[in-house]
């Protein structure tokens, strides 16, 4: 499968822990987008990468919330000290700033997270 | 006001109908265009990007209209199987994708 994958699928926690998501991207994709949806929304963006720079930030990318990708491949989403209001679909997309699809955006699975 | 609106519907339609939902946008530097189909508890996916030509695509058609700042998506002879949420999104150039609320269709038989 040469899509994007994301681990873990679904996160259960309580208040007050720390969560960590990866996403691995389509390979040759060098751009790599964190979103997260909310019920009955569209997916609102909140950051991204081109390489291993992170080049924008969403508002909504408290300072609980952090993201990298060191090595330009795979990133992490962190969220330190989880808020029930945290629980969301957390959404990772890839793309390619070349060829014909470029700066099309596909999406991996999603990490479903439950905040208790 | 929101920078990208959708009618959230539920569009509810019989098969063999035809059905459009438009998606408008406030930011006229925007670039590029898509519509995703997003099934339930599942990931958008990438259904058609839209060109200033219009495009279509088997059953589906897709435009845009600069001037008027909206986008549609029309939806010949439906199937039971498009029954799915349906996302516009746009993107100003600064690499994020901006997308509306999703317009639910339910094909009935």
């Amino acid at each position: 499968d040469t899509g994007v994958s994301q681990n873990p699928r679904h996160k259960i926690t309580k208040r007050g822990q720390n969560v960590t998501f990866r996403c691995d991207p389509i390979s040759e994709h060098n751009r790599l987008y964190w979103y997260r949806q909310t019920l009955g929304q569209g997916p609102e963006f909140l950051t991204y990468f081109q390489n291993e720079a992170q080049l924008e930030k969403s508002r909504l990318l408290s300072d609980r919330f952090s993201a990298e990708r060191p090595k330009g491949s795979f990133s992490t989403l962190e969220i330190q000290r989880t808020e029930q209001g945290d629980s969301a679909m957390y959404l990772c997309a890839s793309s390619s700033p070349r060829g014909q699809e470029a700066d099309t955006q596909y999406f991996g699975p999603g990490t479903r997270l439950t905040v208790l | 006001r929101k920078e990208v609106e959708q009618d959230p519907g539920p569009f509810n339609v019989p098969e063999g109908a035809t059905v459009a939902f438009n998606c408008t946008y406030s930011n006229s530097a925007s670039q590029s265009f898509f519509w995703y189909r997003q099934d339930c508890r599942k990931e958008p996916k990438l259904l058609m990007s839209v060109y200033s030509s219009g495009n279509e695509d088997g059953r589906f058609t897709a435009q845009l209209n600069r001037a008027s700042q909206y986008i549609s998506l029309l939806i010949r002879d439906s199937k039971l199987s498009d029954s799915a949420t349906y996302l516009c999104a746009v993107n100003i150039n600064t690499g994020k994708l901006i997308f509306g609320q999703g317009t639910t269709l339910q094909v009935k038989p």
